[in-house]
Order: C-alpha cells, then sequence, then structure tokens
C-alpha cells in the first residue's frame, strides 16, 4: 500500500551541526519527493523538493539526496540555526489517479543555541 | 510561491452544527485541491482529492457523506463536516497543485475547528 516512513520522529542538535532525516517510500513508482517545514499552528512550507530523474539537489543549507533504488531519500541541513527548529515532513507523490502526496510522521527539529 | 489562502482560521462551534471551511488559490488555477487532517503532533492525513467539476475522491475510512466537498470552480473548494461532533475537532488543511509546476503543492494556512 501507499506508505512513507520517516525517521529520527525527534532531533535535537547544537546550533551549526548538520541535521539528516530519512525516509523511504514504498511505490516504485513515485517520482516526486517534496520536503515540507512547518511550524507550530502554521501551514507546511515547502522547502526543497526533488524528482526522479535527479539525485541530489542543493539550495544554500539544505540538500535532499534521492536513492530510486532503495527508495530512499533524506533532507540534510548544515550549519543549523535556531531558526531551524520546527517539524519536517517529508512526502512522496503517489501515481494514479489525482497524483496525492503520502506524508511522513515528520521530525521535530530542535537546535539549541 | 503560489498564495492558497482558507477562511475561517479559527472555528468553534456546538456539537450538531455543520461549519464550512473555504479554500482559494490566489493566483493560480487549480483543477485539483487536496484537504487534510492534521491532529496535535501528528502528520497530515489526507482526506479527499478535489476536483473540478467532478466529484471529490475520499481516502478510505472517510466518510462522504460527513466531509461534503465542493470544487465549484478552478480557484475555489470547500469542505463541509456536517453534524459536527467533538471528535471532530482538528486542524483542517488544504493544498493545491500549481499546473505550471508539476506536482508542486502549496498549503492554506490552515483551519482550526473546535467542536463543544
Amino acid at each position: 500500500g501507499e506508505n512513507v516512513e520517516q525517521h529520527p520522529s525527534t532531533l535535537s542538535v547544537q546550533e551549526g551541526d548538520s541535521a539528516v532525516i530519512k525516509c523511504t517510500y514504498s511505490d516504485s513508482a513515485s517520482n516526486y519527493f517534496p520536503w515540507y517545514k512547518q511550524e507550530l499552528g502554521k501551514r507546511p512550507q515547502l522547502i526543497i523538493d526533488i524528482r526522479s530523474n535527479v539525485g541530489e539537489k542543493k539550495d544554500q543549507r539544505i540538500a535532499v539526496t534521492l536513492n530510486k533504488t532503495a527508495k530512499h531519500f533524506s533532507l540534510h541541513i548544515t550549519e543549523t540555526q535556531p531558526e531551524d527548529s520546527a517539524v519536517y515532513f517529508c512526502a512522496a507523490l503517489f501515481s494514479g489517479g489525482y497524483n496525492k502526496l503520502i506524508f511522513g510522521a515528520g521530525t521535530r527539529l530542535a537546535v539549541h543555541p | 510561491g503560489a498564495v492558497v489562502s482558507q477562511h475561517p482560521s479559527r472555528v468553534i462551534c456546538k456539537s450538531g452544527t455543520s461549519v464550512k471551511i473555504e479554500c482559494r488559490s490566489l493566483d493560480f488555477q487549480a483543477t485539483t485541491m487536496f484537504w487534510y487532517r492534521q491532529f496535535p503532533k501528528q502528520s497530515l492525513m489526507l482526506m479527499a482529492t478535489s476536483n473540478e467539476g467532478s466529484k471529490a475522491t475520499y481516502e478510505q475510512g472517510v466518510e462522504k457523506d460527513k466531509f461534503l466537498i465542493n470544487h465549484a470552480s478552478l480557484t475555489l473548494s470547500t469542505l463541509t463536516v456536517t453534524s459536527a461532533h467533538p471528535e471532530d475537532s482538528s486542524f483542517y488543511i488544504c493544498s493545491a497543485r500549481d499546473p505550471g509546476l508539476t506536482n508542486t503543492q502549496y498549503f492554506g494556512p490552515g483551519t482550526r475547528l473546535t467542536v463543544l
């Protein structure tokens, strides 16, 4: 069935360290993988996404890697800052029908000064 | 990114009443919108896919007669929670897919529903 698993559920790092969040998906036909950042009580904000025709994408301190063979993708945040503290969700686009996004359970990231 | 609005942002109602939530795409036309529900400290759970000009597609376990969806135009989808009960209290968020950017979805600000 349609499933996205995300780890870890919580992550605590010191300011300046790197943070890595990992996700796996079940549908081998999935070809789009966005990452969203959600602050408390607010909407999820798209921070980066990757499509299946590339293995890595970078945007300043944020990068995403994709391993289609393993059905695995990861978010990397370098030089973390306190304002990076939030809940991060990965998602995978499941093909068929109206191409719906299925979300992982989320990772609560805390960056300590 | 594209702008999606949602109204109201917060609503408190009595058990048994119905509540309508509006989702609008402000700067693009969205043939497809999505409705999610998010309980505290949990992920976004897709409830249904709203399709302009046709019936919504509901996820397994979501009652279509309780959560009525209408996508009357390319910029507006509405979700009506009928005969609301306390267990329906949640954060309801819509998203719209920008047709100019394949598969990219932008979220509305959400509606916090509290049923007393």
